[in-house]
């Protein structure tokens, strides 16, 4: 199994930071790579997906970036909303595999 | 908009079988992947497996040896079976749309095994 591995674990930022979130894999998955956001009680919500891409309705302050092993989530600007915790997923190789999440918080 | 929604025993009993439904609206199950994933209380995801609505299938296989996951397009749903459960089998199911990256999500419904 691909193992991936999020970094930090637990963050504390302000609001309006720059905060950056980073995943990497254990082989390369090329662009294989999506982020999810997860709320409290909540399911969780695609975010981006093939790294890059952001899904529709996501606000533009989320970008990703990354190939190969080495992946990042960013968001401009941290808002309020934006506290949860952060998944990336590799879909390269079966079986599909999860980071073991980023929690967010506000400093 | 497609809407995901789980089903079934919030309760099951160590060594039987959790069987959940997920009914699809907004959208047809056809054309598209479908896949279960699951959240212990407190921990991260695991993915389960998917179905196409075809009826081919892939599992993970750490839980291969005990889960179906099947498909009826009549009635717009997909179901997972996990067999022999135990404890660490206590979890947030989900289903969802994709097999990969996975756009739509239940809410998600406990199971807890306990006897």
């Amino acid at each position: 199994d691909i193992q991936m591995t999020q970094s930090p674990s637990s963050l504390s930022a302000s609001v309006g930071d720059r905060v950056t979130i980073t995943c990497q894999a254990s082989q390369d998955i090329t662009n294989h790579l999506n982020w999810y956001q997860q709320k409290p009680g909540k399911a969780p919500e695609l975010l981006i997906y093939d790294a890059s891409n952001l899904e529709t309705g996501v606000p533009s302050r989320f970008s990703g970036s990354g190939s190969g092993t080495d992946f990042t989530i960013t968001i401009n600007s941290l808002q309020p909303e934006d506290i949860a915790t952060y998944y990336c997923q590799q879909d390269d190789n079966l079986p599909y595999t999860f980071g073991q999440g980023t929690k967010l918080e506000i400093k | 908009q497609v809407q995901l929604q789980e089903s079934g025993p919030g309760l099951v009993k160590p060594s039987e079988t959790l069987s959940l439904t997920c009914t699809v609206s907004g959208g047809s199950i056809r054309s598209h992947y479908w896949s279960w994933v699951r959240q212990p209380p407190g921990k991260g995801l695991e993915w389960i497996g998917y179905i196409y609505f075809t009826g081919s299938t892939n599992y993970n296989p750490s839980l291969k040896s005990r889960v179906t996951i099947s498909v009826d397009t009549s009635k717009n749903q997909f179901s997972l079976n996990l067999r022999s459960v135990a404890a660490a089998d206590t979890a947030v199911y989900y289903c969802a749309r994709g097999g990969g990256e996975l756009r739509y999500w239940g809410l998600g419904t406990l199971v807890t095994v306990s006897s």
